[in-house]
């Protein structure tokens, strides 16, 4: 059974930081991960798609990295604004399996 | 262009109430999903349809059912909502490789 792990469960950054978000699954047959945003009380957006066979994906100020032999993604926030205040899930399909998020606080 | 639909966005029932969801989307996508979510927990899946073929997930209660009529439709039904059920319920769908979800419909029970 895949299970999905995000570390850390919460994080807050000054403004214009650079920052990393971490997403860890046990099993590497993936088809594709995603990166998603929630914010407070709303659904899901989606930020980032990256196939099995990638290993980046970039879209403005973030950046996604794959690394399926270690079981590990990474998603990159640079310079960091208030806006950016949310939780951040990843989900790796096969079966789409998300992750327990990490709730980002951007500090004006 | 909203793409993925849910009503109502805030729904309040009594305990033991039914009560039924909606979906509705306009990207044609065969695959739809529903997911339960719980304060500060990942998204569970209940719920995924490939065109009208149902599969429920095995930890699925039995008090949770679900129709789609049709392509663009699907509903979820609760047919005797406990305390325990109170949580953001997500409808999403797939294609071209990517996931697209609606807004929620934050469920209350009294």
């Amino acid at each position: 059974k895949q299970e999905v792990t995000q570390i850390p469960a919460a994080l807050s950054v000054p403004e214009g930081e650079n920052l990393v978000l971490n997403c860890s699954f046990t099993d590497s047959a993936i088809y594709n991960l995603q990166w998603f945003r929630q914010d407070p009380g709303k659904g899901l957006t989606s930020l980032l798609l990256i196939q099995s066979s990638q290993r980046e994906q970039t879209s403005g100020r973030l950046n996604a990295s794959l690394d399926k032999s270690s079981g590990r993604s990474t998603l990159y926030i640079a310079a960091s604004q208030p806006g950016d205040s949310a939780t951040y899930l990843c989900a790796v399909t096969g079966k789409l399996t998300f992750g327990t998020g990490t709730r980002l606080t951007i500090i004006p | 262009d909203a793409m993925v639909i849910q009503n109502p966005r805030y729904q309040v029932t009594q305990f033991g109430k039914p009560v039924t969801l909606s979906c509705s989307q306009t990207l044609n996508h065969n695959v739809m999903y529903w997911y339960q979510q719980k304060s500060s927990q990942a998204p569970k899946l209940l719920f995924h349809y490939y065109d009208k073929d149902f599969n429920n997930e095995a930890d699925t209660p039995d008090n949770f059912q679900s129709r789609r009529p049709n392509t663009s439709f699907c509903f979820l039904d609760i047919r005797s909502p406990g305390l325990g059920d109170a949580a953001m319920y997500l409808c999403g769908t797939y294609g071209s490789d990517t996931q697209y979800f609606g807004p929620g419909t934050r469920l209350t029970v009294l």
